[in-house]
């Protein structure tokens, strides 16, 4: 399996909604990462995990709430956004925390705040 | 302040045609480089990567890139273009004191047949 997997790959949700990103690798991959990316704009990072442990958090604002809850699972909760918020939200996972094998990506969640 | 920059936003080439995609870097020290391949509402894909050693690195899909130190670029090359090569191209650095992949803005590919 080569492959992270994210979901759900389109996701509407209110302002006072709650809602959860999930994203799956098994490369036995020991770092993850989230990353943010705004149309016509490159991915800006978010968080960074190595072997379930928050390493970088990007001063992300706490509407947006990570957790690892093993080496092969991320999760973003999503609590109270804002429309500015719409995005689509990229996982990505690498071999270790130094990235240099390079950085598998999954194909995205696409967020729309209404 | 570490940043990748690619000049051209936007490219136009005709299939067939030999591209080059341009991209710079400003940091400290070499960092590793990257060149991801991005589909409309896709995820981006690896194209290549460089380290360290031959400054010529052969990917996928037919794409090389050269490094070269004293102009802190990394370009990427097609010898001929495929109507399929259309979409946006990132260049990446990432500095191993910060673990961070850098993206630069993006250049957007457009191929005419």
């Amino acid at each position: 399996d080569t492959e992270v997997t994210q979901t759900p790959k389109h996701l509407v949700m209110g302002m006072t909604n709650k809602k959860s990103l999930k994203c799956e690798q098994h490369m036995g991959h020991r770092a993850m990462y989230w990353y943010k990316q705004k149309a016509k704009k490159p991915p800006e990072l978010m968080f960074v995990y190595s072997y379930e442990k928050l390493s970088i958090n990007e001063s992300v604002p706490s509407r947006f709430s990570p957790e690892c809850p093993n080496s092969s699972l991320l999760n973003l909760h999503l609590h109270a956004l804002q429309p500015e918020d719409s995005a689509l939200y990229l996982c990505a996972s690498s071999r270790a925390r130094d990235g240099m094998s390079g950085y598998t990506f999954g194909s995205g969640t696409r967020l729309t705040v209404v | 302040a570490q940043s990748v920059t690619q000049p051209d936003i936007h490219i136009t080439v005709s299939e067939g045609a030999s591209l080059e995609l341009r991209c710079n870097y400003s940091y400290g020290a070499t960092p590793y480089l990257f060149w991801y391949v991005q589909s409309p509402g896709q995820g981006l894909q690896l194209l290549l990567k460089y380290f360290s050693g031959d400054t010529l690195v052969q990917g996928i899909k037919g794409f090389e890139a050269e490094f070269k130190r004293s102009q802190s670029s990394f370009n990427l090359r097609k010898p001929s273009v495929h109507w399929s090569d259309a979409a946006e191209y990132f260049c990446a650095a990432l500095s191993y004191n910060t673990d961070k992949l850098i993206f630069g803005t993006g250049t957007r590919l457009q191929v005419f047949p």
